[in-house]
């Protein structure tokens, strides 16, 4: 199995405070991703990262940011969380294959 | 632009029939497509991939797909369906060579149940 963890792996909140979550990857590849997965959406891309410090939105953006200052290491923000934002978070990670490895998620409730 | 059509959210086999999940898919340019499973409570894992080579590709635990470019189709199938293949299954799109940063576009997933 790919070495990718996520944490937390549940999280409650409440509405209007900041959240981070975090992906850690030991394979030193060079694309990771955020994903949420919502029941009958499948999963969707909110933000992907292409080296350090180099990163670019997806699909589902807004309300969200990354940062990613080592190459292991990829931060997912809310920076004021809605319920909206309830959800599962996977990170996946990718070397130049074009395959992605999917992390085991992080359930995201914000009340 | 891409996209992926997965027909039927819900599908129901008996132990031992075969397994048949669809996929439709739309891309501006030759796709790389996959198909990932889930189990409950964990992430995806990856069954198989087309990237051009062979348009049967074979996968994890005997299941299979094929490329049909006139129908724009990467079905997924298994010839007997097992209680443990019970999951979510979902069949994703990339540009492949043709786009830069490996982005999958997902279908809505289909849920397999296996009946005894």
């Amino acid at each position: 199995d790919a070495g990718i963890t996520q944490s937390p792996r549940h999280k409650v909140t409440e509405t209007g405070t900041p959240v981070t979550l975090r992906c850690h990857q030991t394979e030193n590849h060079r694309y990771m991703y955020w994903y949420r997965q919502d029941p009958g959406h499948g999963l969707r891309l909110i933000h992907y990262s292409y080296g350090v410090k180099d990163t670019d939105k997806g699909e589902v953006s807004d309300g969200y940011s990354v940062s990613r200052s080592k190459t292991e290491d990829f931060l997912l923000t809310l920076e004021s969380a809605t319920s909206s934002q309830t959800s599962v978070y996977f990170c996946a990670i990718s070397p130049t294959s074009n395959e992605q490895f999917f992390g085991p998620g992080t359930r995201l409730t914000v009340l | 632009a891409q996209s992926v059509t997965q027909l039927g959210s819900h599908v129901s086999v008996s132990e031992g029939a075969l397994v048949l999940l669809r996929c439709n898919y739309s891309s501006s340019v030759p796709p790389y497509l996959f198909w990932y499973v889930q189990y409950p409570n964990q992430g995806l894992q990856l069954l198989l991939k087309y990237t051009s080579a062979a348009t049967l590709v074979k996968g994890i635990n005997g299941f299979e797909a094929e490329f049909k470019k006139s129908e724009t189709s990467f079905h997924l199938t298994k010839p007997s369906a097992h209680m443990s293949d019970a999951a979510e299954y979902f069949c994703a799109v990339s540009p492949g060579k043709w786009g830069a940063g490996n982005m999958l576009t997902f279908g809505g997933g289909t849920r397999l149940m296996v009946k005894p």
